[in-house]
């Protein structure tokens, strides 16, 4: 089945940029997300990348893959305290999600 | 994005009985699809929900604890039968869009 891994915590000072890397096995995978949840709350869509591209910009947001390795990471710029969350990495491939067990960024004065 | 309605967004039941959460999707989605997320963990899928056909259960999860109905391509219900302490979790409902898979906000269940 798929696998897909990433780090469990990222501790990163207000105003810098936080790298959150993530590792996936299915060669197969066409869409690759990452999600942010806050505490409490729901999955929030937060970008996507298709698996032909290797990287993809959106504000703050800038998603860089790897496919020769498998590698996923979501670098966001100028991290700000509303950034504290959990972030997910998914994969999907069949038309189901796999999930990675997120990563715990907290975001630091 | 499509927009997902989840109710009740929590809930405590007593063991033993049954409680049934319903996703309504502000478009027509062909796939919706139902996680849990156990304290602490990352998401797991529970089965895959089309309209006029029986859900696709995922391995470790079965028809008679967790039936799914899908009457039309704007909703789904999930109902968390004979529950006990350990289905307590978040269940999350899902749509799949072109522009990717939105979720609902979540149904925190605690079972006592």
């Amino acid at each position: 089945g798929e696998d897909v891994e990433q780090s469990l915590f990222l501790s990163v000072r207000e105003g810098d940029s936080s790298v959150i890397n993530c590792t996936y096995t299915d060669s197969s995978s066409t869409y690759l997300y990452w999600y942010k949840q806050e505490p409490g709350a729901g999955l929030q869509l937060l970008t996507y990348i298709f698996s032909n591209m290797d990287m993809k910009q959106d504000q703050r947001l800038t998603v860089l893959l790897n496919k020769k390795d498998k590698h996923l990471s979501l670098r966001i710029a100028d991290t700000q305290t509303g950034d504290s969350a959990i972030y997910f990495c998914a994969e999907s491939s069949d038309y189901k999600l796999s999930f990675g067990a997120g990563t715990t960024v907290t975001v630091r004065a | 994005s499509a927009v997902i309605s989840q109710k009740p967004s929590r809930d405590i039941c007593q063991r033993g009985t049954s409680l049934t959460i319903q996703c309504q999707v502000d478009s027509q989605v062909t796939m919706m699809f139902w996680y849990r997320q156990q304290p602490g963990q990352s998401l797991t899928l529970i089965a895959t929900a089309n309209q006029g056909s029986e859900a696709t259960y995922e391995s470790g999860f079965v028809i008679d604890k967790f039936p799914i109905s899908r009457p039309n391509l704007t909703f789904s219900t999930l109902t968390v039968s004979n529950m006990s302490p350990e289905d307590s979790s978040i269940y999350l409902c899902s749509a799949s869009k072109a522009e990717g898979y939105t979720f609902g906000s979540g149904t925190r269940l605690t079972v006592v």
